[in-house]
């Protein structure tokens, strides 16, 4: 099994909401990552979290703000969003180590 | 120099024949190499990865990695309209000793026209 799950699937949200996205993963992987993408470009590494520590921080805003309760759980909790920040945000595991990602199905937000 | 290098297409080919995906790459460290499909408003699945010298064959699909020309191509054989996506070249390098960081090339668009 190498599913990744995501929720919301779709999410609009105004620029003073506060929401969040969950992801979840239960193959035993210790390594996850939020990816922001936006449309025709390439998934943008946001934070990568090892060992349910934050590894990587690749300078995202602090309105964007990661957590990971544990080693099955990722979320992102936003708050104070711009209209461009509307993209897909995709949640990846893998096992620590340079080894596949496994890509989760995407929330789509749109920030009115 | 950008890190992973893909043409952006159109790629266009017939239906039944070879499309061939080029990509290349500027860190000769890198050491795993991958290829995602993505469908328009859909999330990369995988399709293959390699971490070896020549070839690696997977159904319709053959990864070619050649290290020394820092060079990585996807072909895929007999090519049906449902393999009409972008595909993303991926590239981990070394130095990452506890969580890996993914470069993705642009992305091709690939089209295969009945």
């Amino acid at each position: 099994d190498t599913e990744v799950t995501q929720t919301p699937k779709h999410l609009v949200m105004g620029m003073t909401n506060k929401k969040s996205l969950k992801c979840e993963q239960h193959m035993g992987h210790r390594a996850m990552y939020w990816y922001k993408q936006k449309a025709k470009k390439p998934p943008e590494l946001m934070f990568v979290y090892s060992y349910e520590k934050l590894s990587i921080n690749e300078s995202v805003p602090s309105r964007f703000s990661p957590e990971c309760p544990n080693s099955s759980l990722l979320n992102l909790h936003l708050h104070a969003l711009q209209p461009e920040d509307s993209a897909l945000y995709l949640c990846a595991s893998s096992q620590v180590g340079p080894n596949t990602q496994y890509f989760g199905p995407g929330t789509r937000l749109t920030v009115l | 120099q950008k890190e992973v290098e893909q043409n952006s297409g159109p790629l266009s080919v017939p239906e039944g024949a070879i499309a061939s995906l080029n990509c290349t790459y500027s860190d000769r460290v890198s050491q795993s190499f991958f290829w995602y499909r993505q469908y328009s408003g859909k999330s990369p699945e995988l399709i293959m990865s390699i971490y070896s010298n020549g070839d690696k064959e997977d159904g319709r699909f053959t990864a070619q990695l050649n290290k020394a020309s820092q060079y990585v191509s996807l072909l895929i054989r007999d090519s049906q309209p449902s393999d009409s996506a972008t595909y993303l070249c991926a590239v981990i390098n070394q130095g990452y000793s506890s969580a890996s960081k993914i470069i993705f090339g642009s992305g091709t668009r690939l089209s295969i026209r009945p």
